[in-house]
């Protein structure tokens, strides 16, 4: 079984400072791990996934996220938000052909 | 299409109602999925389809739901004899193949169910 914690489920943000998303998951087996946004009434999007390889991920709008094993964690992280940048962020993870175990999400707020 | 296309974008139903909702997978996607995501929560899985096999439904909360696939390619997924707690966005997802390394989401259908 696998289960996926987003630790925060609001992160207020000032535009242009640094955020980071926390995501952490359990799971007995090997894994892939994706985070993806959703704007209000809209699907999901996916951001970045890692599969294997480099444990830092790079992905759209400037994100990137850094694979830790030991600690089981998938944070997301972007340097300098946009007002365009807010949403419902969501980390998930597979082990198996893709069924998809989501966290919660976290709602990121940027404001001027 | 350019990308999975999902209709009705919003279904109100009455209680007791059946509903059917579609989805118009990527064209020449093999793997669909379906969730529900609730209000305030991360989409839950419901089921998956490789071509037009079911191979796990095992997210379908009960006998009530019911999904096809029958060419390979649209799928509907049935609710008979809604109840509240229905009520919730239903995301489809399609994926190129069976690594199903990326999932392409629609925008989903709200359902509320009065």
């Amino acid at each position: 079984a696998q289960s996926v914690t987003q630790l925060d489920s609001q992160v207020p943000v000032f535009e242009e400072a640094p955020v980071e998303l926390r995501c952490n998951y359990s799971s007995s087996v090997s894994v892939y791990l994706f985070w993806y946004v959703q704007y209000p009434n809209q699907g999901l999007q996916l951001l970045l996934k890692y599969l294997s390889g480099s444990t830092l991920v790079k992905g759209i709008n400037g994100f990137e996220a850094e694979f830790n094993k030991s600690q089981t964690s998938f944070h997301l992280r972007k340097p300098s938000v946009h007002i365009s940048d807010t949403a419902e962020y969501f980390c998930a993870v597979t082990s198996t052909w893709g069924k998809l175990q989501f966290g919660a999400g976290t709602q990121v707020v940027v404001t001027p | 299409g350019a990308g999975v296309s999902q209709s009705p974008r919003y279904k109100v139903a009455k209680r007791g109602q059946d509903v059917a909702l579609r989805c118009d997978p990527i064209s020449g996607h093999v793997s669909l999925f379906w969730y529900q995501q609730a209000l305030g929560q991360g989409p839950e899985f419901l089921t998956y389809f490789q071509n037009e096999a079911q191979l796990d439904k095992s997210g379908l909360p009960s006998d009530r739901f019911f999904a096809e696939r029958p060419e390979g390619s649209v799928s509907t997924l049935k609710i008979q004899r809604t109840q509240q707690e229905d009520s919730a966005v239903y995301l489809c997802a399609s994926s190129l193949d069976e690594s199903n390394t990326e999932a392409f989401f629609g925008q989903g259908t709200r359902l509320t169910v009065v």
